[in-house]
């Protein structure tokens, strides 16, 4: 069966600071895609970023940073000196073919910034 | 390019009746699919349309049905709504030359049931 856990249901932090969303995925297939997306109040899903099973590569865009590991399963992301326009509720996703065209979502992460 | 567009953004109808949701894709993508939020249950997947085939289903009551256009186009309708039926439904097109597995999504519609 596939399917994401975020474990943190809700974080706060100071303007600033660094902060670490967590993202734990299962699935059988050899061949997925892991995804985070978040969600601003107007309610739209904005894509961030996407990974292949096949590319641990870890990528830094800006301020934001995802570390991907296959031997936990994984998929974290790290906003660095974080920002009040970065309060949202962060998704992460899986898609597998096993799953169909379905993107498999966590139950998401709110994240409050204050100033 | 424009992005996915949803009409309308906020609709209020009464149990029993029924709604049409409308969805339009990023120009050049020929899937859509439909996502259902609420605070329960979080995002789940309804169903996926691909050239005007129904490509894949989620696990909704027949109440839920859709359709897609030759323009890629897509609609969903809900019949005989519910109270629990209020959610945020939100649109998704992916299919670009280099990806298809990224799926971008509209503003969606929120729906209030009474």
């Amino acid at each position: 069966a596939q399917k994401v856990t975020q474990a943190q249901t809700e974080i706060s932090v100071v303007e600033k600071e660094d902060v670490t969303l967590d993202c734990v995925y299962e699935t059988r297939d050899t061949t997925y895609y892991l995804f985070w997306y978040k969600q601003p109040p107007s309610g739209e899903l904005v894509f961030l970023i996407r990974r292949n099973s096949f590319d641990e590569q870890n990528e830094i865009s800006g301020r934001y940073s995802w570390n991907f590991q296959k031997s936990t399963s994984s998929f974290n992301f790290t906003i660095t000196a974080s920002q009040v326009v970065d309060s949202a509720v962060y998704f992460c996703a899986l898609f597998t073919n096993q799953a169909g065209t379905a993107l498999i979502f966590g139950k998401g992460t709110t994240l409050s910034v204050s100033s | 390019k424009a992005g996915v567009t949803q009409t309308p953004r906020y609709l209020i109808k009464t149990r029993g009746q029924q709604v049409t949701l409308s969805c339009s894709p990023i120009s050049g993508h020929r899937s859509v699919s439909w996502y259902q939020q609420t605070p329960g249950q979080g995002l789940q997947f309804l169903f996926e349309y691909f050239s005007e085939t129904q490509r894949n289903k989620g696990n909704f009551p027949g109440r839920f049905s859709g359709r897609q256009f030759s323009n890629s186009r897509s609609e969903m309708n809900v019949s005989t709504l519910e109270l629990g039926d209020s959610a945020l439904y939100l649109c998704a097109s992916s299919g670009g030359d280099r990806d298809t597995q990224t799926q971008y999504f509209g503003p969606g519609t929120r729906l209030l049931v009474l």
